[in-house]
């Protein structure tokens, strides 16, 4: 039973370059959220999905994209990667807004 | 936009101590979990705990809610305890949404 599935689990990107971040869970959840983690800031909410088929602005989504591609899966996109992106990135799912989150492995990215 | 405190920020314990953490936030919230981040990074929900005490092992929570303070407690502390634990709330319809506070990152010492 994987849970929630991120990759890639590290990224080197140059300024400018794009980048999808990917992640899928497996356990019929209807939420999905990317957060981004910075040293001393904890977890900030960049994009979320409270269900299969609508996506909504979080609390850093400058610079980001999502697109819910069906229940399991949730991916995000850095369209022009700026060094303020150097961060580790989490995907979490639930089964609904009222619930305990799972969270995946993350993704640490960096932007030269 | 609610704030979410936790105290302490640092906590350096032998193993076998007991602890407290503590989550102060500045509204009323009808989410509230607590997470583990191991050396590793991984994050592990520990409680959904929006009112009410809950027991997991070694671990339990208490969330005061009129309070607006949630307290973790670690009992008979391992060093497999060592890691950062997070409080995150979520309130109103946007419940969903977790807050998260800095952390408090514990230090357990054989």
């Amino acid at each position: 039973n994987a849970g929630v599935t991120q990759t890639p689990k590290f990224q080197v990107l140059k300024t400018g370059q794009s980048m999808t971040l990917q992640c899928a869970q497996d356990m019929n959840h209807n939420s999905m959220y990317w957060y981004r983690q910075d040293p001393g800031m904890g977890l900030r909410l960049i994009y979320y999905s409270a269900s299969e088929g609508t996506t909504d602005k979080g609390e850093v989504p400058n610079g980001y994209n999502v697109s819910r591609l069906n229940k399991r899966e949730f991916s995000l996109r850095l369209e022009s990667a700026a060094p303020s992106q150097t961060s580790v990135y989490f995907c979490a799912s639930s089964i609904g807004p009222g619930y305990g989150y799972t969270f995946g492995s993350g993704t640490r990215l960096t932007v030269v | 936009g609610i704030q979410v405190e936790q105290s302490p920020p640092d906590l350096i314990l032998q193993e076998g101590a007991n602890s407290t953490l503590r989550c102060n936030f500045s509204d009323s919230v009808n989410n509230l979990q607590w997470f583990h981040q191991n050396p590793w990074g991984q994050l592990i929900n520990l409680f959904y705990i929006p009112s009410g005490t809950k027991q997991n092992g070694r671990l339990s929570a208490t969330t005061v809610a009129t309070e607006r303070y949630s307290l973790l407690y670690i009992s008979s502390s391992q060093t497999t305890d060592s890691g950062v634990y997070f409080c995150a709330v979520g309130y109103g319809g946007s419940q969903g949404n977790l807050i998260f506070g800095k952390g408090t990152k514990l230090s357990v010492k054989p």
